[in-house]
């Protein structure tokens, strides 16, 4: 009965690789985020979806693209996998209220993606 | 731009006192959110107390509670009788009711706590 899961929990991997990381919530949420935590813990928005919409897009390379095939999934997809994308990526989902997202994030366990 | 900082990187308490971790915001708007999140060793990052900027009293949940001066931009975290399983990493974080609800996050502070 987890309410943010996301899959796989440690992926290890190649530069030069593509993969993906997913992340489902039962919550019924409206809106999901990728955040970014790199070595030094430092968290970062990385991108935001309010019904499979795209609302926050922070000056991410084009190599990372999110999809949302439906507003309980978002999926966090990576090309051309280099050194610098070693970190710990979390997905968290909120409710929006009349249009305004005001609640409180639920953050997944997060994925440890290490770039060899 | 708003800005979240956590001045102290690492902090320690004895189990069962009382300790206090600081953070200021820099911001022009005049309602968002702030909130603590705990990040124990096991990654998951979890809520711990949340204040909404038009409420004048402080936020408490238990053992902790908050001590917010919105004129200071000031929001530090007071964890009562801290124990064992308290310790973690400890992030304040700032969310506006504009630009898609993201979280801005501060550096964190690394607590321990002392049996």
């Amino acid at each position: 009965d987890t309410a943010v899961s996301q899959t796989p929990k440690y992926l290890v991997t190649q530069m030069g690789n593509d993969k993906s990381i997913k992340c489902e919530q039962n919550l019924g949420h409206d809106t999901m985020y990728w955040y970014k935590q790199d070595s030094k813990k430092f968290l970062k928005i990385m991108f935001s979806y309010n019904n499979k919409e795209l609302i926050i897009n922070e000056t991410v390379p084009n190599r990372f693209s999110p999809k949302s095939p439906d507003k309980a999934h978002l999926n966090l997809h990576i090309n051309s996998l280099e050194l610098g994308d070693s970190a710990v990526y979390f997905c968290a989902s909120s409710q929006d209220l009349a249009g305004a997202i005001q609640e409180t994030q639920y953050f997944g366990p997060g994925t440890r993606l290490l770039v060899l | 731009a708003q800005t979240v900082t956590q001045s102290q990187p690492e902090m320690s308490v004895q189990e069962a006192e009382t300790v206090t971790l600081s953070c200021t915001y820099d911001t022009s708007e005049s309602d968002y959110y702030l909130f603590w999140y705990k990040q124990p060793p096991s990654r998951q990052m979890i809520l711990v107390i949340r204040q909404e900027a038009y409420k004048q009293q402080n936020a408490t949940e238990n053992r902790f509670s908050v001590n917010f001066q919105k004129a200071a931009k000031s929001f530090s975290l007071k964890i009562s009788d801290s124990q064992l399983g308290d310790a973690a990493m400890y992030f304040c974080a700032y969310r506006s009711n504009n630009q898609g609800g993201k979280l801005i996050f501060g550096q964190g502070t690394e607590l321990s706590v002392k049996p």
